[in-house]
């Protein structure tokens, strides 16, 4: 089974920016979730996509935004990008209502200069 | 809301010392719990999970957890560590049927050998 990928990997933006991450979620997943991880903390909840709703938020501003595809796939969006949106963002897949586990990929790190 | 606290920031063992790392949750109802290992430059990777029946758990690499309700704990041990444990390692809960993990901050494993 493949697992998690995100794209890029690395990223630099300026302050005002938008910028759109992407992740393709592990095969016979249909639920995506995304995750800030800031330095020296443990990631926190953004949002989960399911059927292509969005199925819960955390505590996050509207400029945070995302989507998923037919596919299961998955972007999230940043507006008005700030200094302290400077983290590394995890996605992570898993099935609804499973709860057998979250399988994450390896994360964009993003820098916002 | 749920909260999950890690005890120790940092830990540092020496190799075949014993490892044990805390994890208290808050959080009234019924809960999954999870441990969740980063090695450097790598991915979240699920070392063990608690979703019901025995309270000891037992995961990857040796590693297992007590589920201790009482005490809203779910402590991470190991024998015996070895330098390949180096690693951050991170408790997290999600709600029966909920749609996110609450990430406890996170510990930092280093091993010398």
């Amino acid at each position: 089974e493949t697992g998690v990928t995100q794209s890029p990997t690395h990223l630099i933006k300026t302050r005002g920016q938008q910028v759109t991450l992407r992740c393709s979620s592990q095969s016979g997943h249909n639920t995506v979730s995304w995750y800030q991880q800031a330095l020296g903390q443990g990631p926190q909840f953004i949002f989960q996509y399911y059927r292509e709703e969005e199925n819960g938020r955390g505590n996050f501003p509207p400029r945070f935004s995302g989507l998923q595809f037919p596919n299961y796939s998955s972007e999230l969006n940043v507006n008005a990008l700030e200094l302290d949106d400077s983290a590394l963002y995890l996605c992570a897949s898993s099935n609804h209502g499973a709860n057998y586990g979250y399988t994450f990929g390896s994360g964009t790190r993003l820098t916002v200069v | 809301a749920q909260s999950v606290s890690q005890h120790n920031h940092h830990v540092i063992l020496s190799e075949a010392a014993s490892l044990e790392l805390g994890c208290n949750y808050s959080y009234g109802g019924t809960v999954n719990l999870f441990w969740y290992v980063q090695y450097p430059g790598q991915h979240l990777q699920l070392l063990l999970k608690y979703f019901s029946g025995d309270p000891l758990v037992k995961g990857i690499k040796g590693f297992e957890a007590e589920f201790i309700k009482s005490k809203f704990s779910f402590n991470l041990r190991k024998p015996s560590v070895q330098w390949s444990d180096t690693a951050e390692y991170f408790c997290a809960v999600n709600a029966l049927y909920g749609n996110k993990l609450v990430f406890g901050a996170g510990t930092i494993l280093r091993v010398k050998s």
